[in-house]
């Protein structure tokens, strides 16, 4: 147990729709970082908090919001989904950001978009 | 793109044997992780090497690191059913701020 929660394990929802991804990181861990894993795109970086605030960007559609709030939970928004966005999404914590700093990641969310 | 890559894609050996993996990257890093995957399931963290450091040790795990040539290998010892997985290495931006995966080797042990 990497000690980061990640809530729903599952999700299936109709194209269109918006469903909301939360993520709780390790006890103490400011930083949270977001990942895609599909088939045919791997692991794909979306984006990361620090301490509440944005620090990087990565692919992440315009479509989908992501927050850090006071406690440290993220929540990952996905709105007006499309068969595409079907994947597996992954949170992961990390004490601080720089170097040298080990990311521990979640179980993940499945979603399913039919 | 900084985006590692893993070879073997695929690899299956038998139970006991020795399992190589290989990870080539693109750019200069500040230090490069190894993680699993069993199917459908997280990443679970299994080593960080520092650019600094040549090799690393955590039980059956050993890590090596040519920032020459821009690559690392992960060797298990004595390999065991339960080491079936996918083997990911990812390595951070200049920042610190994002992690690099590869494409991953997917390791299957025969008992």
């Amino acid at each position: 147990d990497s000690g980061v929660t990640q809530t729903p394990k599952h999700l299936i929802t109709a194209t269109g729709q918006r469903v909301t991804l939360r993520c709780s990181p390790r006890s103490g861990d400011l930083s949270v970082y977001w990942y895609q894993q599909s088939l045919d795109q791997g692991l794909q970086f979306l984006i990361h908090y620090y301490n509440g605030e944005e620090r990087a960007k990565g692919n992440i559609l315009e479509r989908f919001s992501a927050q850090q709030f006071p406690d440290l939970h993220s929540e990952l928004n996905l709105s007006s989904l499309e068969l595409g966005d079907s994947a597996l999404y992954f949170c992961a914590s990390s004490a601080r950001t720089g170097r040298y700093t080990e990311a521990f990641f979640g179980q993940g969310t499945r979603l399913t978009v039919v | 793109s900084q985006q590692g890559e893993e070879d073997p894609q695929a690899l299956s050996i038998q139970e006991g044997e020795n399992a190589t993996m290989n990870c080539s990257y693109k750019t200069s890093i500040n230090n490069l992780q190894w993680y699993r995957q069993n199917s459908g399931r997280g990443l679970v963290h299994l080593i960080l090497i520092r650019s600094n450091e040549r090799e690393k040790h955590s039980g059956r795990l050993r890590v090596t690191l040519d920032t020459s040539k821009k690559s690392s290998s992960l060797l298990i010892t004595a390999s065991r059913a339960a080491d079936t997985a996918s083997y990911f290495c990812a390595t951070d931006s200049n920042t610190g701020n994002q992690f690099y995966f590869g494409t991953g080797t997917s390791l299957t042990v025969i008992p």
